[in-house]
């Protein structure tokens, strides 16, 4: 199966930052990697699909990068709603896998 | 407006089963690859099982292959997972979700303990 690493798995961040979170893949999946977001108690919400494209309703301070294997969402000055997990995904090849996940805290 | 809404969770014991439904509408179901995701308590998403439109090709990691079932009735909209032979470590919440524009449940949990 392809292996998602996924980092940080936490991270700290305050009001403004721009964040930067990684996932590499273990073998190559192309284009395709969605990110999610998931706030508590809820169901995931699709950010970026096909590694660089923003979903619907997405606000654009959130991009998605490729560089090989390398997979990033970045989000420019946080706002206080981008406070969440953060899950990548690979659906090049079945069985799809994630990452790990990545929680971001408010310092 | 698409829902899906799951059912069939709750508490059952070590090696028995559970079959969890999720109904679908606001988009045409046999159009669409479907797929079972699986989150547990404070840990990370696991992709469980996908079916194909017809049901035809089913896809499963190993840690739910030959005790996980995935089907589909396309004439009823509705999509179904049955677990057999449980354990503690598929204790989790289950999400119904159509991958390609990605569209989730809500989410039924499911616990497996004695």
């Amino acid at each position: 199966d392809i292996q998602m690493t996924q980092s940080p798995s936490s991270m700290s961040v305050s009001l403004g930052d721009t964040v930067t979170i990684t996932c590499r893949a273990s073998q190559d999946v192309g284009i395709y990697v969605n990110w999610f977001q998931q706030k508590p108690g809820k169901s995931p919400r699709r950010m970026i699909y096909r590694a660089t494209n923003l979903a619907d309703g997405v606000p654009s301070r959130f991009s998605g990068s490729r560089s090989g294997s390398d997979y990033s969402l970045t989000i420019s000055s946080l706002e206080s709603e981008d406070v969440a997990d953060y899950h990548c995904l690979q659906y090049d090849e079945y069985p799809n896998t994630f990452g790990a996940g990545t929680k971001l805290e408010l310092k | 407006e698409v829902q899906l809404v799951e059912s069939g969770g709750g508490l059952v014991q070590p090696g028995r089963s559970l079959k969890l439904s999720c109904a679908a509408s606001g988009f045409t179901f046999s159009n669409y690859y479907m797929a079972w995701v699986r989150q547990a308590p404070k840990k990370g998403l696991e992709w469980v099982a996908t079916i194909s439109t017809s049901g035809s090709r089913t896809y499963y990691p190993d840690s739910v292959k030959g005790r996980f079932t995935i089907s589909r009735d396309n004439a009823k909209s509705s999509l179904y997972l049955q677990m057999n032979s449980l354990k503690s470590e598929d204790t989790a919440t289950y999400y119904c979700a159509r991958p390609g524009p990605f569209d989730w449940g809500q989410g039924v949990m499911v616990t497996v303990s004695s």
